[in-house]
Order: structure tokens, then sequence, then C-alpha cells
């Protein structure tokens, strides 16, 4: 079975901390996402990377940044947080045209 | 502009009573439309891909079919564990494996 995992649950920050969100997957695909979700809005893409050391800006990457070393793992930064980034945090990997499977979410608070 | 839309928002039916979701769609060429069910606090879960107009897909009490404009989630003889929010996403034809997503519709099915 297919396998994303976030490494938490519920994140309390403060603002103007550097926050790092962690994604895994094992099903050795080559892409990876980052999302968040807020009612009302959907899920909004905020980085995508297609290969290891690849990424691409999605719709909504201001503020963040993200990092990819090895093919299973891809992490979301944010490099100042601020309250505006309070949301849950989607994590998802895909293979070629197959469909995207997701973690169980970060739920972030930024204070 | 590419565009999603998911109709209802919300949606409360009996257990037995059937209904149908409604996704449509406005993107130049389309890749694969997907469903997906997302419970509370809970990332979403892959249900269907529909690649090519007429095409449809069943599981359970669940079946999907594709237009050239919108995709239906036909649930038939809903029990109150169908409760949750069902998600739709395009995948374009062009460029990167990024997907649009739909707000949702939240069903309830009461006992």
């Amino acid at each position: 079975d297919v396998k994303v995992t976030q490494s938490s649950r519920y994140l309390v920050k403060r603002t103007g901390e550097k926050v790092f969100l962690e994604c895994v997957q094992d099903m050795d695909h080559e892409n990876m996402f980052w999302y968040r979700q807020d009612p009302g809005l959907g899920l909004r893409l905020i980085y995508f990377s297609y290969d290891v050391k690849m990424k691409e800006k999605g719709d909504i990457p201001e503020g963040y940044s993200v990092s990819r070393e090895k093919k299973e793992r891809f992490s979301l930064i944010l490099e100042s947080a601020s309250t505006n980034q309070t949301s849950m945090y989607l994590c998802a990997s895909s293979a070629g045209r197959q469909p995207q499977h997701f973690g169980d979410g970060t739920r972030l608070s930024i204070l | 502009e590419d565009q999603v839309t998911q109709s209802p928002e919300a949606l409360r039916l009996q257990e037995g009573e059937s209904s149908s979701l409604n996704c449509s769609y406005t993107v130049s060429g389309l890749r694969g439309l997907f469903w997906y069910r997302q419970d509370p606090g809970k990332g979403p879960e892959f249900l269907f891909t529909l690649y090519s107009a007429g095409e449809e897909k069943e599981k359970e009490r669940l079946k999907a079919t594709l237009t050239k404009k919108e995709s239906f989630l036909h649930i038939t003889a809903p029990k109150p564990e169908d409760s949750a929010t069902y998600l739709c996403a395009v995948q374009m034809a062009s460029g990167t494996y990024k997907y649009i997503f739909g707000t949702g519709t939240r069903l309830k099915v009461l006992a």
C-alpha cells in the first residue's frame, strides 16, 4: 500500500520562527507536492518537485521554500512564520499520470 | 481561466437516499479527473481516476462518470459511514503533473 508520512500531526510555532515540515514517501514516486488547505479555498499548491533537487513554484509560493535532497523526502520550509500561514498542510506524491496519494496532514498554528 | 467547480457545497441525505455530486471543469485539455474522499482531520483518500468522456468507475456504493464538461459521483443507498467531504481534481494535459482541486462537497448521511 502507498504510504506518505508527514512528521507532525499538530505543530504550534511563533511568528518569525523558521519552520520545517517533513514528508516521506515509500513508493519511489518521482513527483512530490506540498499543498495548504483552508476552509472555503480548497487545496492550493505551494510547491512541487518532479525529481531530486528539482522544484517548481505552485500557485502560492510566497513565504515558503522547499528542499528535496533524496527521492523519498520533500521538506517545506516557512522562512519566517506569520499568522496568515496558520493552516492545514498536506503532502502528496505520485508517479507519472497516476493519482496523487496524500499524507494525513500537519495542522500548523502560528501564534 | 482553468477552473474546477463542485456542487452542492453541502448535502444532507437520509440513509438509503441516493444522490449525485457534481464536478464541472473548464480546462484547456484534460489528462485525468480524480475523485477523493476526505474525513475530518485526515488527508484525502484516492477513490477513482477517469481519463476520457464516457468512462465509468464503481466501488461499493459509489459510481463516478465523466463527460466532456463534468463528472458525477453517484452515491447509491448511502450509509452514515459515507459521510465525508468529496473532492474532485483535474490534471491538465499540458505541462506538468499539477492538479486543480475543487472546494469539495460535504456529505452528511443521517441514520
